[in-house]
């Protein structure tokens, strides 16, 4: 089975931190991909990777910026994290090309207080 | 960009009820899949399906391109089927380096004993 795991479940940050969230894939999947979820919004796509040093900016990238060193793992970076960004945030991957069936992480549910 | 437009937004059923959940698209797509999220926020994909009929066990789910909608079909409900139930949708005709899915709001699904 595919795995997607996310380092943190549950993370409660202050006002102006820099934030990590970690996010590895276990099926050598070329894309992945970060969401945010939140209530009444859906899931709205942050950044994606379709390679390894590669990324691609979705549809809300102000505020985060990615780090895809090793095709396995594509962190999400909040440079100086705001309570506007306490959200559920959903990592995801998928074999390349053309989206495939994508497999999601159990997600991280983030507090910016 | 494409629209996703999920309906109902809620249904609650008694245990054993069938259900059709629809999911119509603005746009030719050439990626369709349905996904269900549990209470504790774990998106699972049930079905890759941009056209045809597929069956999963008590679900299954058919995509007609060419009207541009999918339907997720649920017989003999269990509580275990409770969450939300989202598809996403991927244009044909997305461009170079896009590998974005559009998701729909999701229906809730609340099966009751």
């Amino acid at each position: 089975d595919v795995k997607v795991t996310q380092s943190s479940r549950y993370l409660v940050k202050r006002t102006g931190e820099k934030v990590f969230l970690e996010c590895v894939q276990d099926m050598d999947h070329e894309n992945m991909f970060w969401y945010r979820q939140d209530p009444g919004l859906g899931l709205r796509l942050i950044y994606f990777s379709y390679d390894v040093k590669m990324k691609e900016k979705g549809d809300i990238p102000e505020g985060y910026s990615v780090s895809r060193e090793k095709k396995e793992r594509f962190s999400l970076i909040l440079e100086s994290a705001s309570t506007n960004q306490t959200s559920m945030y959903l990592c995801a991957s998928s074999f390349g090309g053309d989206v495939n069936t994508i497999y999601f992480g159990e997600g991280s549910w983030l507090t910016v207080v | 960009g494409i629209q996703v437009e999920q309906s109902p937004p809620d249904l609650i059923l008694q245990e054993g009820a069938n259900s059709t959940l629809r999911c119509n698209f603005s746009d030719s797509v050439n990626n369709l899949q349905w996904f269900h999220q549990n209470p504790w926020g774990q998106l699972i994909n049930l079905f890759y399906i941009p056209s045809g009929t597929k069956q999963n066990g008590r679900l299954s789910a058919t995509t007609v391109a060419t009207e541009r909608y999918s339907l997720l079909y649920i017989s003999s409900s269990q509580t275990t089927d409770s969450g939300v139930y989202f598809c996403a949708a991927h244009l044909t005709y997305s461009g170079a380096g896009s590998y974005q899915l559009t998701f729909g709001k999701g229906t809730k699904l609340s099966v009751i004993p």
